[in-house]
């Protein structure tokens, strides 16, 4: 079964710092990958997504994402955070199917931004 | 304005009360899911639909049931509500796994 860690719970970064926030899939073939980002009290925002092609996906807010096959890995950069970027961060992935695709996250990254 | 309306947004119960939340979709898509949001778990589905007359149990489908009334609607029920299933919900719809849309939630609290 499809599953995706994301190793840290919580980041804290300084305002113009770069930020990387990682994310790890078990799958057995390429997936369909997506970066998503969550405001507290709100629903959820998709940053981008990867289906196939080129391996580094531009999205939305100045984020982008590369994805390593050999790593089995997704992650998300920016490379300079901006105060409204705190918020929480989900990495999700779906297993290729017919008809039968499930999207499953990983447990969130909680992104702080200090002056 | 085309997307996944969920409703109610808020609802308090008491343990043991039922209450159906409601889902619709207007974009014509197949799938349909619930999923509800927990502090540290991210989003787990309950139940999904890969198509109108077809529902299937997902993680934590325990305590829930779910209608597909249509293509466009998706409802999930609580028969005896629980303590633990204060959360948020979440619910979607999807075109083959390539776009996800995703309803504003509804608070849920179990008292």
């Amino acid at each position: 079964a499809q599953s995706v860690t994301q190793p840290d719970i919580h980041i804290t970064v300084s305002e113009g710092a770069s930020l990387e926030l990682r994310c790890n899939y078990s799958y057995g073939a390429t997936p369909y990958l997506f970066w998503y980002v969550q405001s507290p009290g709100q629903g959820l925002q998709l940053l981008l997504k990867y289906f196939s092609g080129d391996t580094l996906v531009q999205g939305i807010k100045g984020f982008e994402a590369e994805f390593k096959r050999s790593q089995s890995s997704f992650n998300l950069r920016k490379p300079s955070v901006h105060w409204s970027d705190a918020a929480e961060y989900f990495c999700a992935v779906v297993s290729r199917g017919f008809g039968n695709e499930k999207l499953t996250f990983g447990t969130g990254t909680r992104l702080t931004i200090i002056p | 304005n085309a997307g996944v309306t969920q409703t109610p947004k808020f609802q308090v119960l008491k343990t043991g009360q039922s209450m159906t939340l409601q889902c619709a979709q207007d974009m014509n898509h197949n799938s349909m899911y619930w999923y509800r949001q927990d502090p540290g778990m991210g989003l787990r589905l309950i139940y999904y639909s890969a198509s109108e007359g077809t529902t299937d149990k997902g993680e934590v489908p325990n305590g829930y049931n779910v209608s597909r009334l249509n293509k466009r609607e998706f409802s999930l029920r609580l028969e005896s509500a629980a303590p633990s299933q204060t959360s948020v919900y979440f619910c979607a719809s999807s075109v083959r796994g390539r776009g996800y849309t995703f309803g504003s939630g509804t608070r849920l609290t179990v008292v």
